[in-house]
């Protein structure tokens, strides 16, 4: 089974602070993904990569930068943090040329605030 | 681009009663559909997925229908028990391997 984790758990940062949240994948998946998850939106995606050194945009990536440094780890990062990323965060993978094609496998997300 | 209506955005059903969610969709060319089931404090698990060709799927209690006609997916947790208490959120694809657009989520209480 797919291992996606996530740290920290939780985060609180200050207006205009600096945050990094990391994702690490054990599945050797092509794929990975961070959303935000906001009561109201479901979940939102801000950026993607289909491997090492890629980066896709995703649907809300503003105020995001995004690096994936191996196949196995994704970050995000905030550099000037707003409220208005106060939300949870998920990180999740596919392998798209698998037989489990489409299915996203999530990490247990990192809860952030922005004071 | 897709877009994906989900409702109700919260259930609360009887332990033993049905609980139906329901999705539109807007793209007709829409391939992929699944539904993911998210328990508190936890990241999304996939419950269920078919492909267009399909328009039921039965598995464990679940029950999927796809209405290509009317843009609608639809899941049905028959005899829902406190266990199945949990936030439900569809999500679609325009090709069988590709982007997923989710739904904005419905809340599912199951009281006994």
């Amino acid at each position: 089974e797919a291992a996606v984790t996530q740290s920290p758990r939780n985060k609180v940062t200050v207006t205009g602070g600096n945050v990094t949240l990391s994702c690490r994948q054990t599945n050797s998946h092509n794929y990975m993904y961070w959303y935000r998850q906001d009561t109201g939106h479901g979940l939102r995606l801000i950026h993607y990569s289909y491997g090492a050194g890629n980066l896709q945009i995703g649907d809300v990536p503003d105020g995001y930068k995004a690096t994936r440094t191996t196949q196995e780890d994704f970050f995000l990062l905030l550099e000037l943090a707003s409220p208005s990323q106060t939300s949870l965060y998920f990180c999740a993978s596919s392998d798209r040329t698998g037989s489990s094609q489409n299915t996203l496998y999530f990490g247990a997300g990192t809860r952030l605030s922005v004071l | 681009g897709e877009q994906v209506e989900q409702r109700p955005p919260h259930l609360s059903v009887r332990e033993g009663d049905s609980a139906i969610i329901i999705c539109t969709y807007t793209d007709s060319a829409t391939a992929y559909f699944s539904w993911y089931k998210q328990e508190a404090g936890a990241g999304l698990q996939l419950l269920m997925s078919v492909l267009s060709n399909v328009d039921r799927k039965e598995e464990q209690g679940l029950t999927v229908l796809l209405n290509k006609k009317d843009k609608r997916l639809s899941l049905n947790l028959t005899a829902a028990h406190p266990g199945d208490s949990a936030v439900y959120f569809c999500a679609v694809s325009a090709r069988v391997v590709g982007q997923l657009t989710f739904g904005r989520g419905t809340r599912l209480q199951v009281y006994a």
